[in-house]
């Protein structure tokens, strides 16, 4: 149990376009979602905190205009990455905390291409 | 923020060796935990430790936490080339709702 289902699992797109990333909880309510960002070799690092129903929380640096997260239902979290750029190429995974003893519970990631 | 350093940045072992990583942290923890990512792929977690644990055990792995020296160590015994992946601590705070904070994580490559 306890599935966060992310999709794409890649994608590649067009400098100047955008693409939005899903992550949904198959089996459970997330009325919270971390959003993290990995470059390559690099470690996770948290962008925002989206909660149902609510504006997310943005981490310092990371743009809230272009980073668009939208938590519309219990079960439903996407980031949408607006007008891509090359540098915006990166591993993008979801993960929902469920509260002890479950811990945290990922998505499988995105990963973004931009061209 | 990351919260702190993992040691090594990459290990390159025999297979059958043994592996030991090491992670360092900064602020306060409620738990530390340790996950393992294969290259390009999502995150496998591997175990948990409670603040007021010292030592656990799971299979092959053994972690130890020192809350004095805001650190941990991960060990993997008897390593085999599927082990070859990225491994990093990750700090949770006190509620259950706030975010992991990740280390830089060590690259391990197990040659067979």
């Amino acid at each position: 149990g306890a599935v966060v289902s992310q999709h794409p699992s890649w994608v590649i797109c067009k400098s100047g376009t955008s693409v939005k990333i899903e992550c949904r909880s198959l089996d459970f309510q997330a009325t919270t979602m971390f959003w993290y960002r990995q470059f390559p070799k690099q470690s996770l690092m948290l962008m925002a905190t989206s909660n149902e129903g609510s504006k997310a929380t943005y981490e310092q640096g990371v743009e809230k205009d272009k980073f668009l997260i939208n938590h519309a239902s219990l079960t439903l979290s996407t980031l949408t990455v607006t007008s891509a750029h090359p540098e915006d190429s990166s591993f993008y995974i979801c993960s929902a905390p469920r509260g002890q003893p479950y811990g945290y519970t990922f998505g499988s990631g995105t990963r973004l291409t931009v061209v | 923020s990351q919260q702190g350093e993992e040691d090594p940045q990459a290990l390159s072992i025999q297979e059958g060796e043994n592996a030991t990583m090491n992670c360092s942290y900064k602020t306060s923890i409620n738990n530390l935990q340790w996950y393992r990512q294969n290259s390009g792929r999502g995150l496998v977690h591997l175990i948990l430790i409670r603040s007021n644990e010292r030592e656990k055990h799971s299979g092959r792995l053994r972690v130890t936490l020192d809350t004095s020296k805001k650190s941990s160590s991960l060990l993997i015994t008897a390593s085999r080339a599927a082990d070859t992946a990225s491994y990093f601590c990750a700090t949770g705070r006190n509620s259950g709702n706030t975010p992991l904070v990740f280390g830089k994580g060590t690259r391990l490559s197990v040659i067979a």
